[in-house]
């Protein structure tokens, strides 16, 4: 069945340093999906990307799906103690339910 | 505006006891429904999901079940806890057209002794 794995697990920087996770499919996505989770908190929906190629910006945060729509990365740019949670990407295939990633992990040290 | 309520928040339960977990939406007609599990430090394992009122579909084989008796309401259960059903409960609904947004709810820390 379909995989989807992020890179790296865990991740601590430096306040103002730059963060940068990436997730890979086993097989050709339709669109991929990105959450964020709070320390205690619930995922929370930040963006979708569908075309291939797609770069999306939301302030320091930009998003990126790979050509082949197999990968796809997310990029902080000087980070703050408000970016620290759980990141995952979902990867979607049209008419099966996403498939979450394990997520990769921010500390932000201030 | 649509919410989403799961309760209860935290829940502690003896090994062998029943379970019933209650999500329900706000502000929305027939969503789609999620029941996923979160091990501590882990990602999100998809346990049932329905797409309409009695339409359950089950993605892996545990102990627990899942009911949807109405449209915008849906019941994870068990009717015996095993030590291995502890973790992070979250419930999560997205509009009818495939590959939608998931909206999730608070979800329920469940712990079993």
């Amino acid at each position: 069945g379909q995989q989807v794995m992020q890179i790296p697990q865990y991740q601590h920087v430096q306040e103002g340093e730059d963060f940068t996770t990436y997730c890979n499919s086993s097989t050709t996505l339709s669109n991929i999906q990105w959450y964020k989770q709070r320390p205690g908190g619930h995922p929370v929906f930040l963006i979708q990307l569908v075309k291939s190629g797609e770069v999306k910006k939301q302030k320091r945060l930009t998003f990126q799906f790979g050509e082949a729509k197999k990968n796809s990365s997310l990029h902080i740019t000087a980070t703050q103690t408000t970016d620290v949670g759980t990141y995952f990407c979902a990867g979607g295939i049209y008419g099966q339910n996403f498939v979450f990633g394990p997520g990769t992990r921010l500390s932000v040290l201030p | 505006s649509q919410t989403i309520h799961q309760w209860p928040a935290t829940l502690v339960q003896p090994v062998g006891s029943p379970l019933s977990l209650e999500c329900t939406v706000e502000g929305t007609s027939n969503p789609n429904l999620y029941w996923y599990r979160q091990a501590a430090g882990r990602g999100l394992q998809l346990l049932f999901y329905s797409v309409g009122i009695g339409q359950i579909s089950s993605e892996v084989p545990q102990n627990l079940s899942a009911s949807r008796p109405q449209d915008r309401q849906f019941i994870l259960s068990s009717k015996k806890l095993l030590l291995s059903d502890s973790g992070f409960y979250l419930c999560a609904w997205s509009v009818v057209t495939s590959n939608q947004p998931q909206h999730f709810g608070d979800g329920t820390r469940l712990s079993i002794l």
